[in-house]
């Protein structure tokens, strides 16, 4: 499987800031995901982070809230903009082969917005 | 009608017994079916992936995929206390952008 790796792990931020989440693989992958577990909640996904294009969202999320960078099949990153208590929540990096076939997730990053 | 639904739960099994876990999707185009654990504090862990119709074993779990009924389920038997997380069904939706869908999550305690 593969090993994805993010940063950072937990972080605890001030409200009106933006926070880049960083996602790395161990090996090139086609897809990649980014979802969002707001608390008590099951995972939502952001945005689907293609490699050199503007990722593609799902509704309710925009890329000027969720800025998303895909430079290259193995890095992601992922921007939560001008933060409100309302985005804390763990941020979930996920990879997939390209036939959906293998699905794995990061550690996550735990956010909590003050 | 929600994509992917499952019994939302708590379920509680005593120990030694089998848990069943069950989940419907809307997706009929959908081959990719998984399960995921997810413990408090911990990103889910993927246990189980099914893509053909009838049962695939590993160890105490079972998965189960029903295409015409638009249905998969996991069985727990011989549950242990570890055995006590959120239970996440996932389906990889081909309709439209290809993306993994999760239902709400089945909270399950097995009971000493």
């Amino acid at each position: 499987s593969a090993v994805i790796s993010q940063k950072p792990s937990r972080d605890i931020c001030q409200r009106g800031t933006s926070l880049t989440i960083q996602c790395q693989v161990d090996s090139q992958v086609t897809m990649m995901f980014w979802y969002r577990q707001q608390p008590g909640q099951s995972l939502t996904l952001i945005a689907t982070a293609n490699q050199g294009s503007e990722a593609t969202y799902e509704s309710g999320f925009v890329i000027d809230k969720f800025p998303i960078s895909r430079p290259n099949l193995t890095f992601s990153t992922l921007t939560v903009s001008n933060m409100s208590p309302e985005d804390s929540s763990i941020y979930l990096c996920s990879v997939g082969s390209e036939t959906g076939n293998t699905i794995y997730f990061g550690e996550g990053s735990w956010l909590t917005v003050v | 009608q929600k994509e992917v639904e499952q019994n939302s739960g708590p379920l509680s099994v005593p120990e030694g017994a089998i848990a069943s876990l069950n989940c419907t999707y809307s997706d009929r185009g959908s081959q990719s079916f998984f399960w995921y654990r997810q413990y408090s504090g911990k990103s889910p862990e993927l246990i189980m992936s099914i893509y053909s119709n009838g049962d695939k074993e590993d160890g105490r779990f079972t998965a189960q995929l029903n295409k015409a009924s638009q249905y998969v389920s996991l069985l727990i038997r011989d549950s242990q206390p570890s055995d006590s997380a959120t239970y996440l069904c996932a389906v990889f939706e081909i309709q439209g952008a290809q993306k993994l869908v999760f239902g709400q999550g089945t909270r399950l305690t097995i009971n000493p």
